[in-house]
């Protein structure tokens, strides 16, 4: 079974600091993607990554997709309390119709 | 924001019931796909659909049954509902199959509870 862990699970932190999410498995992924959920709404994409290395900004945000294609990372630059939310994060193997989805992330921004 | 509606967005429900979910779309899209979303776990694949009554297993597919009579619904049910079914169930929908062009629009989620 693929597997998706997503660190940390919660953080909590003052606007204007900056953070980190990773997300990480033993299997290798054709394509990750990064989506945020807020409270009673479904997941809403940011972004996808395909190749190996590629890194993606959209706006404060900075994503990274692994060498090795098995792990990524997103970057928040001077949070907002407009980024507070879920973040998952889901990888697709090549020659399937599905993502496997991570445990998510918890992010609150404390203004 | 896609066109993707579920009913109903709340029910309690008790055990040994049947219940049904319903996922419209107004986008006519090809693909999709009913979750369950619980704390730890992220999001799960239940069912998915591939075109008007073609339809297959995801991860956590024992339990429900789906439908999809006409491309705008698709219907979970939940022949005969447990407590381990108590979640937040989301639909998606999806354009393209194709790598990486596979986004998912989700809709607002139901909320089951079985007592």
């Amino acid at each position: 079974t693929q597997l998706l862990e997503q660190s940390p699970q919660f953080l909590s932190i003052q606007e204007g600091e900056n953070l980190t999410v990773y997300c990480n498995s033993s299997s290798v992924f054709s394509s990750l993607q990064w989506y945020r959920q807020e409270p009673g709404e479904g997941p809403v994409l940011l972004v996808t990554v395909v190749t190996g290395g590629e890194v993606k900004k959209l706006k404060r945000l900075t994503f990274q997709f692994g060498d090795a294609r098995k792990d990524s990372s997103l970057h928040i630059t001077a949070a907002q309390p407009g980024d507070t939310g879920l973040y998952l994060c889901a990888g697709a193997t090549s020659g399937t119709y599905k993502y496997i989805f991570g445990t998510g992330t918890r992010l609150k921004v404390l203004a | 924001d896609a066109g993707i509606t579920q009913s109903p967005r709340h029910k309690v429900t008790e055990t040994g019931t049947p219940v049904t979910l319903r996922c419209h779309q107004t986008e006519n899209h090809r693909y999709m796909y009913w979750y369950r979303q619980d704390p730890g776990h992220g999001l799960r694949l239940i069912h998915y659909s591939y075109g008007v009554k073609d339809t297959d297993k995801g991860e956590v597919s024992d339990g429900y049954s789906v439908s999809r009579s006409k491309t705008e619904d698709f219907l979970l049910t939940l022949e005969s509902a447990t407590s381990s079914q108590t979640s937040v169930y989301f639909c998606a929908i999806s354009e393209s199959q194709g790598e990486p062009y596979n986004e998912q629009f989700f809709g607002p989620g139901t909320r089951l509870t079985v007592l």
